[in-house]
């Protein structure tokens, strides 16, 4: 099974800011599949990136993705007050078997 | 639209039964592979239960976790998703969400489980406890 780290656990920032987070698979994500998801308390999950850095249909180009292997990354450009949130990532792919990181929580600073 | 709705948690005692329904609109779900994907508290996202479209539904895939206590079904007539879950632990509560599998291809074939989630829905809490 991957396991999937996501760090920091919590990450404070202040809008206009530049937000970095990191997904490290415990062994190599197969063809790069890496999803990331944004949760709001109350509201569905919703799907950020895929393929690792292919955005999603009407996410913001402040949004991407990067990395392989076992390093991934989410980058939120220039924060915006709805940004503030809860961020994981998801292992998927042919093996079903399916895994989730642990979350970063995005707080205003 | 595509939307899903999740109904049926609540509270339940451990050993006793509860039927989870997720109902999806706004897209053809009779062509999609569908998941379960819960949420303890205090814990990560824990991927449950996996159901094809393929096969009148009969490809279904489990967690260790809930293998031999839970049973995914779909009616595509109803386009409804359920989560039966039997034999009920304390350690089954947990916030519980289904979501579209988008599927994958390959050069030589398409599969619809083992893609990416989207859409999911809001989820529904299930609670056991004495």
């Amino acid at each position: 099974e991957v396991v999937l780290t996501q760090s920091p656990g919590t990450l404070s920032l202040s809008p206009g800011e530049r937000a970095t987070l990191s997904c490290r698979a415990s062994q190599s994500v197969g063809s790069n599949y890496l999803a990331w998801f944004q949760r709001k308390p109350g509201q569905a999950p919703r799907l950020l990136i895929y393929g690792a850095s292919t955005r999603a249909t009407g996410i913001p180009d402040r949004f991407s993705g990067s990395g392989s292997g076992t390093d991934f990354t989410l980058t939120i450009s220039r924060l915006e007050p709805d940004d503030f949130a809860v961020y994981f990532c998801q292992q998927y792919g042919p093996s079903l078997l399916f895994t989730f990181g642990q979350g970063t929580k995005l707080e205003i600073k | 639209q595509e939307q899903l709705v999740e109904s049926g948690g609540g509270v339940v005692q451990p050993g006793r039964s509860l039927r989870l329904s997720c109902a999806t609109s706004g897209f053809t779900f009779n062509t999609y592979g569908m998941h379960w994907v819960r949420q303890a508290p205090g814990k990560g996202l824990e991927w449950v239960a996996a159901i094809s479209y393929i096969g009148n539904g009969n490809n279904k895939y489990y967690a260790d976790s809930v293998k031999g206590r839970f049973t995914i079904s779909r009616d595509n007539s109803k386009n409804t998703l359920f989560l039966q879950m039997n034999s009920l632990r304390a350690e089954d509560t947990a916030l519980y969400y289904c979501a579209r599998d988008l599927g994958y291809c390959t050069t030589t074939s398409c599969h619809d489980l083992g893609g990416w989630f989207d859409p999911w829905g809001q989820g529904t809490l299930v609670s056991v406890s004495s």
